[in-house]
């Protein structure tokens, strides 16, 4: 039973690169979601999934895409990265109101 | 816009000693309040939680103190240990989806 599980661990890219973040969970919870992390600003929502077949926008979406492919996985895609989006995102599942956060990508654009 | 706010950024506490961090927010729909513990390198772990129809929730050494006038609430870290080193978000929910609007963090730091 492995929770959250996140890839990659780290990832460097270039302005302009595109990636995709991958998160699965195996705790079969509903809904799902991708936080940012910068210093001194906590954690903000990105997008969320409130169940399989739904995707929403959270407090920062701009620059971002997500998919969810099943119950389990959920991916936060970053069409053309900018050094804006260095930081460290943290997927995360939910039954009704506990939320388990995997244990991040550190993704740093240069 | 801040719609929890989270003090004091740092806070350095002698072991044994009480920690105390607080949060306060804006808006009135939250309906769930957890605090989250996070070490460097890992993710954020559900420490305690509280709901607003409750005025304290007590599990072994943490404490939450919840004053729904005010719009405030508290996390109290009682014999603080070296061990319990961390950063301390607060945190409120709202909505069917349960998404979470988190404070800014307090970093902990507890002397031996």
């Amino acid at each position: 039973n492995a929770g959250v599980t996140q890839t990659p661990k780290f990832q460097v890219l270039k302005t302009g690169q595109s990636m995709t973040l991958q998160c699965a969970q195996d705790m079969n919870h509903n809904s799902m979601y991708w936080y940012r992390q910068d210093p001194g600003m906590g954690l903000r929502l990105i997008y969320y999934s409130a169940s399989e077949g739904t995707t929403d926008k959270g407090e920062v979406p701009n620059g971002y895409n997500v998919s969810r492919l099943n119950k389990r996985e959920f991916s936060l895609r970053l069409e053309s990265a900018a050094p804006s989006q260095t930081s460290v995102y943290f997927c995360a599942t939910s039954l009704n109101y506990e939320q388990y956060f995997g244990p991040g990508t550190r993704l740093t654009v240069t | 816009q801040q719609q929890v706010k989270q003090s004091p950024q740092s806070l350095i506490v002698q072991k044994g000693g009480i920690s105390i961090i607080n949060c306060a927010y804006e808006n009135t729909a939250f309906d769930y309040f957890p605090w989250y513990q996070q070490f460097p390198g890992k993710g954020p772990a559900l420490l305690i939680a509280i709901r607003p129809d409750v005025s304290e929730k007590k599990e072994g050494r943490f404490t939450i103190s919840f004053n729904k006038s005010a719009k405030q609430f508290s996390l109290h870290i009682m014999d603080s240990q070296p061990g319990d080193s961390a950063t301390y978000f607060c945190a409120a929910s709202q909505g069917s989806a349960r998404q979470l609007t988190f404070g800014s963090g307090t970093q902990l730091t507890v002397l031996p």
